[in-house]
């Protein structure tokens, strides 16, 4: 059964500074997605990141950027130069893909709650 | 251009009743997914719709329902409402066919007393 494994319940991190959240992932299959989203305490889900299972590059996007590795089934996310604003709830999640190339459900983990300390 | 709008924002109910939870897609995208998520847990997928039809259903039970109309908003309906169906329901909305974004609301907070 495919399953995300968030491991870090929570973090603390100097504002100004460098924070990698872990998200391990299982699935059989080849092809599958992995995301990662941000839900401040209004409840929103808000994008981050996402990257293919057949990127060949690890996915950046501004101060966020995806360390994936394939073959250990991890796909950590590293925050850069932290924000007070980066204080929230941080999930990793996980979406297969059929053949067709349509979407299918997220799976998640339980997430990774992150306090930037001024 | 709006994003995922749902309605309404936070209801409290009692046990047995029935709910109906409502969300309106980002423009241009035609597929709408439900997610139940319980404090402290990550979403669970309750079901998806696309071109008006349930295409895909998580592991609930059949008291959850849901609807999808032809300008691509969609109802969630829940009957017979348990205390343990408390919860943020988030919508998320996306492009079918090779988009692989998913857009989500800010939720509806339900809780049942």
């Amino acid at each position: 059964a495919q399953k995300i494994t968030q491991t870090q319940p929570g973090m603390f991190v100097q504002e100004k500074e460098a924070v990698t959240l872990d998200c391990t992932y299982d699935t059989s299959d080849p092809s599958y997605g992995l995301f990662w989203y941000k839900q401040p305490s209004s409840g929103e889900m808000i994008f981050l990141i996402y990257q293919g299972s057949y990127d060949q590059q690890n996915a950046t996007e501004g101060r966020y950027s995806l360390n994936f590795q394939k073959a250990r089934k991890s796909a950590n996310l590293v925050i850069s130069a932290s924000q007070l604003g980066d204080s929230a709830m941080y999930f990793c999640a996980m979406r297969e893909v059929n053949d067709a190339g349509n979407n299918r459900k997220l799976i998640w983990g339980l997430g990774t709650s992150l306090a930037v300390n001024p | 251009d709006a994003g995922v709008t749902q309605s309404p924002t936070h209801l409290i109910k009692t046990r047995g009743q029935q709910v109906t939870l409502r969300c309106s897609p980002k423009s241009g995208h035609d597929t709408v997914s439900w997610y139940q998520q319980a404090l402290g847990q990550g979403p669970q997928f309750i079901f998806q719709y696309y071109e008006e039809e349930e295409r895909q259903r998580g592991n609930f039970p059949d008291r959850f329902s849901g609807h999808q109309f032809p300008n691509y908003s969609s109802e969630l309906n829940v009957n017979a409402l348990l205390l343990g169906d408390s919860a943020l329901y988030l919508c998320a909305s996306s492009l079918e066919g090779g988009s692989y974004g998913y857009t989500f609301g800010s939720g509806t907070r339900l809780t049942v007393v």
